[in-house]
């Protein structure tokens, strides 16, 4: 069975300071890695995946995050961060390959302060 | 042109009676899912259909009855309401032939039993 820890339940940072979300997974086989993202009174949106090839993959919104194997871990990291990123962020691991089933973690609140 | 869509946003009812939720997605699809959120954010899957058919169902009350009329559709009747029952409930859907598991949410169900 595979499952995702997320360990920092609150992340309190300050506008245009860096940030790192931790995430770190157990799975014996090969999986594929989410970071979804739920704002304020809204459902959660793919933030960003890795499912194969680039260990470093990114999102629009200039979130980052690199796959680790040997660590078994899938930290998201942000250079500089908004106002606006302040929400909810869930990591996700599926075994890879056609139908398999989501485990999420128990999430990080991103707090940015003005 | 919402991907996935909820009905009702908010329901607010009296322990003991059944209610039940709607959700419908436009993405063609094949499979569907509820999720269950707490007050602590926690996320966990409840059920999961494929083609009509349910593959994931993880030890919920028999109270709980989802039902899925054709692929776009996966309703969630619930039965004597408690109070441990007030969540928020998310819908979502996938295509299982894509290799990326990635899943589309809709807006949740803000249910309160009072």
């Amino acid at each position: 069975a595979q499952s995702v820890t997320q360990l920092d339940s609150q992340v309190p940072v300050f506008e245009e300071a860096p940030v790192e979300l931790r995430c770190n997974y157990s799975s014996s086989v090969s999986v594929y890695l989410f970071w979804y993202v739920q704002y304020p009174n809204q459902g959660l949106q793919l933030l960003l995946k890795y499912l194969s090839g680039s260990t470093l993959v990114e999102s629009i919104n200039g979130f980052e995050a690199e796959f680790n194997k040997s660590q078994t871990s899938f930290h998201l990291r942000k250079p500089s961060v908004h106002i606006s990123d302040t929400a909810e962020y869930f990591c996700a691991v599926s075994r890879s390959g056609g139908y398999q089933k989501v485990t999420f973690g128990t999430g990080t609140k991103l707090q940015v302060i003005p | 042109d919402t991907a996935v869509s909820q009905t009702p946003k908010y329901l607010v009812t009296q322990m003991g009676n059944d209610k039940s939720i709607k959700c419908e997605q436009n993405l063609g699809h094949d499979t569907m899912y509820w999720y269950k959120q707490d007050s602590k954010k926690f996320l966990k899957i409840m059920f999961s259909y494929n083609n009509k058919e349910l593959i994931i169902n993880e030890t919920v009350p028999n109270r709980f009855s989802p039902k899925s009329p054709d692929k776009a559709h996966l309703n969630l009747h619930i039965n004597s309401l408690e109070l441990g029952d007030s969540a928020v409930y998310f819908c979502a859907s996938s295509q299982a032939g894509q290799s990326n598991n990635e899943q589309f949410f809709g807006p949740g169900t803000r249910l309160t039993v009072l």
